[in-house]
């Protein structure tokens, strides 16, 4: 399966703590988005990143946030010292090219619990 | 601001029946919309789109109707199947630099019963 890898699937930690969210994009894709979703809400766009570069970052939030896409490697979302606000999916998609049609490839989510 | 909005949480229908998902929106400036389709535990599944020069697009039991004096969009699946129990999300990319930046309805429940 070529899919949009994710891991881990569930990660629980203690507020204070620091979570890692790893996003395996599909074969021969350069370009990763990550997604936020809430309890009861719909996804909201966090980050947009190309190989080694930050596109996008209009959504996410100024502290504690921060992603990368490195020439070798998944593309990780680090969330530092984590609230119980943080606990949410997050969805990794990628495409092939910077498409202008939104038809993006979505991971299966990491789902974060902050206890 | 909710810039696309789904104001129906859930909807349920009998299998064989139509189900219609609503979707309104605010920003004239979106010129392309997409629906996903999203199983629990699983990321959502892009199903069908439809570009502001058309005000339908058809594939297979699913159709998309645009109406863009009224900003607001449908998805008609026709018959529905117990399969197509999913929360269905309606997006509009933001276009430019922001490739693949979506925003997305809060989501539609259908459950389809046998």
């Amino acid at each position: 399966n070529a899919g949009v890898m994710q891991n881990p699937r569930h990660l629980v930690r203690r507020r204070g703590q620091e979570a890692r969210l790893r996003c395996s994009p599909m074969k021969g894709h350069s370009h990763v988005y990550w997604y936020r979703q809430l309890p009861e809400e719909g996804l909201k766009f966090m980050v947009y990143l190309q190989k080694e570069n930050i596109i996008d970052e209009s959504g996410m939030p100024k502290e504690r946030f921060s992603a990368e896409f490195p020439k070798e490697g998944p593309s990780i979302l680090r969330i530092q010292q984590v609230v119980r606000g943080d606990s949410a999916a997050y969805f990794c998609a990628s495409s092939l090219s910077g498409t202008n049609t939104g038809e993006l490839f979505f991971g299966e989510g990491s789902r974060l619990t902050v206890l | 601001d909710q810039q696309v909005k789904q104001n129906s949480p859930s909807l349920s229908v009998q299998e064989g029946r139509i189900s219609i998902l609503n979707c309104d929106y605010t920003n004239s400036m979106f010129d392309y919309f997409l629906w996903y389709k999203k199983y629990p535990a699983e990321g959502p599944t892009f199903l069908i789109s439809i570009s502001s020069i058309k005000d339908k697009n058809e594939d297979g039991r699913f159709t998309v109707f645009l109406n863009k004096s009224a900003k607001h969009l449908s998805l008609h699946i026709v018959p529905s199947q117990p399969g197509d129990s999913a929360v269905y999300f309606c997006a509009a990319p933001g276009g430019g630099t922001s490739y693949g930046k979506l925003t997305f309805g809060q989501g539609t429940i259908l459950t389809v019963h046998p």
